[in-house]
């Protein structure tokens, strides 16, 4: 079982849905947790970091639920530039903080 | 702006070259990263380094190594190149604790 886990997709939607993404880890450890977005062939951005109250940025809300060890990201009134691949990011705590990629989940945003 | 910067965005090398890909940021981030990247198998970790001179091996080392003599710079070096080792190689850096990392443009190198 992987560490961290995202459904791969594709997810298909036309413009101004709303999209959700989910997530879940396995080490009870983690402390940190993000997600990113990457373009095709080009490197992961931050997209944002998630709290565990909870927190939006624009059309984006993250979410976390430490007990069921699960993340996840909603996007609101889709556009055609969200069309990416979104990985969700799982950090341990400590000195050298290596953190853990899910392999990602491919949205595509349709006109 | 976290600003990391590989040296290099296409590389192509042959079969038995040492190879070096060297990554610098400007933020003066105690932690520094290299991935690997290919089709269907995500980010995969090769080392990581928390401190000048540390290293760390990741989840993939074998066929790697690595030199981390100043904190800004991070050197990934393959030392006897081979074809399965044609990949996206990003680096990355970041502060310790909770805070995210920042990756660069990444190197699509490729071993013929």
């Amino acid at each position: 079982r992987k560490e961290v886990e995202q459904d791969p997709g594709p997810f298909n939607v036309p413009e101004g849905a709303t999209v959700a993404f989910n997530c879940t880890y396995s080490n009870s450890a983690s402390q940190s947790f993000f997600w990113y977005r990457q373009d095709c062939r080009k490197e992961p951005k931050l997209l944002m970091s998630v709290y565990s109250s909870g927190n939006e940025d624009g059309r984006f809300t993250a979410q976390l639920n430490r007990a069921s060890q699960y993340i996840s990201l909603l996007i609101r009134d889709s556009k055609l530039s969200d069309s990416a691949t979104y990985l969700c990011v799982v950090k341990e705590g400590g000195r050298a903080g290596k953190s853990t990629f899910g392999d990602g989940t491919t949205l595509t945003v349709k006109p | 702006d976290v600003k990391v910067t590989q040296s290099s965005r296409y590389l192509v090398k042959r079969t038995g070259e040492k190879v070096f890909l060297e990554c610098v940021q400007d933020m003066d981030h105690e932690n520094m990263f290299w991935y690997r990247q290919d089709p269907g198998l995500g980010l995969r970790l090769i080392y990581f380094s928390y401190d000048v001179k540390m290293k760390e091996k990741g989840d993939i080392p074998e066929g790697y190594s690595v030199s981390r003599e100043k904190k800004e710079r991070f050197s990934l070096i393959l030392e006897s190149a081979s074809t399965n080792q044609t990949s996206m190689y990003l680096c990355a850096s970041s502060s310790p604790g909770g805070q995210p990392q920042h990756f660069g443009d990444g190197t699509r190198l490729s071993i013929l």
